[in-house]
């Protein structure tokens, strides 16, 4: 089975830097997603990492560490926009296209 | 419009009462998933489909039905909605393993 887990709630300030942890424990993995949904819409890719190290796309940056099962998502220079849940998802292997997604954190960026 | 679209956005069914969720893309992906998503648990995979012809069952099939006779649609349905079935219902499609796009999700209340 796969048991991702993400914290429930986090608060951070306009204009700071936020870091969004995901630790993962597969029977399988290939990639890790992030993935940003604003209340009552639809989740929307971010970003997706398969090999160790760090993917820089804008303002939101993501890491992966394989051996430990870990994962971060960066957000630089917050802005109110930016309060959405980010979701965390994995891929069980190569050539599948299911995910498998944890709970959700639901970020609020306060002024 | 090019996308993915859902239909109806908001359904309220009493329990008993069979429904069907329409999905609806014009991408012509060959993945499509349906998810649902509740407090607590995130999204999770109900059934999903490689193709024309093609589904599988995903985390939490039990109590749904799929088919899919064209590319750009894939109905869900309920065949005898219970009240735990009340959730949010996501579709979303896919060309590449490592991203896909989701609907505006249907809201369902079974009661």
């Amino acid at each position: 089975g796969q048991n991702i887990d993400q914290p429930t709630e986090m608060t951070a300030t306009e204009g700071a830097i936020v870091q969004i942890n995901c630790t993962y424990q597969t029977s399988g993995f290939n990639g890790l997603f992030w993935y940003q949904q604003h209340a009552g819409e639809a989740p929307t890719f971010l970003s997706y990492n398969v090999l160790d190290g760090l993917e820089e796309k804008g303002r939101f940056s993501s890491f992966l560490s394989r051996s430990k099962g870990y994962s971060y998502l960066l957000l630089k220079e917050l802005q109110m926009k930016d309060s959405a849940s980010y979701l965390c998802a994995c891929k069980r292997e190569a050539g599948s296209y299911q995910l498998t997604f944890g709970k959700g954190t639901k970020l609020s960026v306060i002024p | 419009d090019a996308g993915i679209t859902q239909s109806p956005r908001y359904k309220i069914t009493e329990t008993g009462r069979q429904v069907t969720l329409m999905c609806h893309q014009t991408w012509s992906h060959s993945y499509m998933f349906w998810y649902r998503q509740d407090l607590g648990h995130g999204l999770r995979l109900i059934y999903y489909s490689a193709a024309a012809d093609i589904t599988d069952k995903g985390e939490v099939p039990d109590g749904y039905v799929v088919s899919r006779s064209k590319t750009e649609n894939f109905p869900l349905t309920l065949e005898s909605a219970t009240r735990s079935q009340t959730s949010v219902y996501f579709c979303a499609s896919s060309d590449l393993e490592w991203e896909q796009f989701f609907g505006p999700g249907t809201r369902l209340t079974v009661l």
